[in-house]
């Protein structure tokens, strides 16, 4: 069945790098699109990116530019996301989600990954 | 960017009776192309991942139960239950995906009275 699995969870100092891996499997990679959503403790959803599987361009949600970058390793099927310059806000779960094909809704979503931003 | 205001913020409802969610885009997410509202809701349960529930603004994902419904009016979106269930607690977002940066609501909590 089509499974996103994600890392696990990372604790980090304010000022360093996290990079949370997302292992697709069920479906055919490169055939689509994937998404990194967060949620911050007590908080909604919120929309960072989307990474081209196939060719891996990439649109980052302008509040990331600079500090996010999302790449792609097709021969184990894996997406990463790396979030630089961590601050305490970055504390949240970290979801992947693909983008569903003939849509750009959000159809299979990974676990989630609970990154700590703490001193 | 496209703003997400969602009503009410909760809203609590006995097992068995309707509940009406509501979503309003700051902009039109209807497209020319194909006369579609480029609109989603999502279930979010604690310790999950969100659920898609449906798309388009009114279509059913597959295995979605058919007591949830969508639909729009303009820029007005709707989500209802029509037959509260006790697993039906949760906080429930709408999202549109017309543009980026896509945005989401800021979510309704649904629990029972």
């Amino acid at each position: 069945q089509v499974q996103l699995v994600q890392s696990g969870a990372e604790v980090k100092e304010p000022g360093a790098t996290v990079k949370v891996s997302c292992k697709a499997s069920g479906y055919t990679f490169t055939t689509y699109y994937m998404y990194w959503v967060r949620q911050a403790p007590g908080q909604g959803l919120e929309w960072m990116g989307i990474i081209n599987l196939s060719g891996g361009s990439t649109t980052y949600a302008q509040k990331f530019q600079g500090r996010v970058t999302m790449t792609r390793d097709t021969s184990t099927s894996t997406v990463y996301m790396e979030l630089s310059s961590l601050r305490c806000e970055d504390t949240a779960v970290y979801y992947c989600a693909r983008r569903a094909a003939g849509g750009n809704r959000m159809d299979v979503w990974g676990q989630g990954t609970t990154v700590t931003v703490s001193s | 960017d496209i703003v997400m205001t969602q009503s009410p913020d909760s809203l609590a409802v006995s097992l068995g009776e309707r509940a009406t969610l509501n979503c309003k885009s700051s902009q039109s997410i209807l497209h020319s192309s194909n006369n579609k509202n480029y609109l989603a809701w999502y279930q979010h349960k604690p310790g999950q991942p969100p659920k898609l529930l449906i798309y388009w603004a009114s279509i059913r994902e597959s295995g979605v139960p058919d007591r949830f419904s969508g639909s729009a009016s303009g820029t007005d979106f709707t989500l209802t239950i029509s037959s509260l269930q006790a697993e039906d607690v949760a906080v429930y977002y709408c999202q549109q995906y017309y543009s980026y940066p896509q945005t989401f609501g800021q979510g309704t909590k649904l629990e029972i009275k």
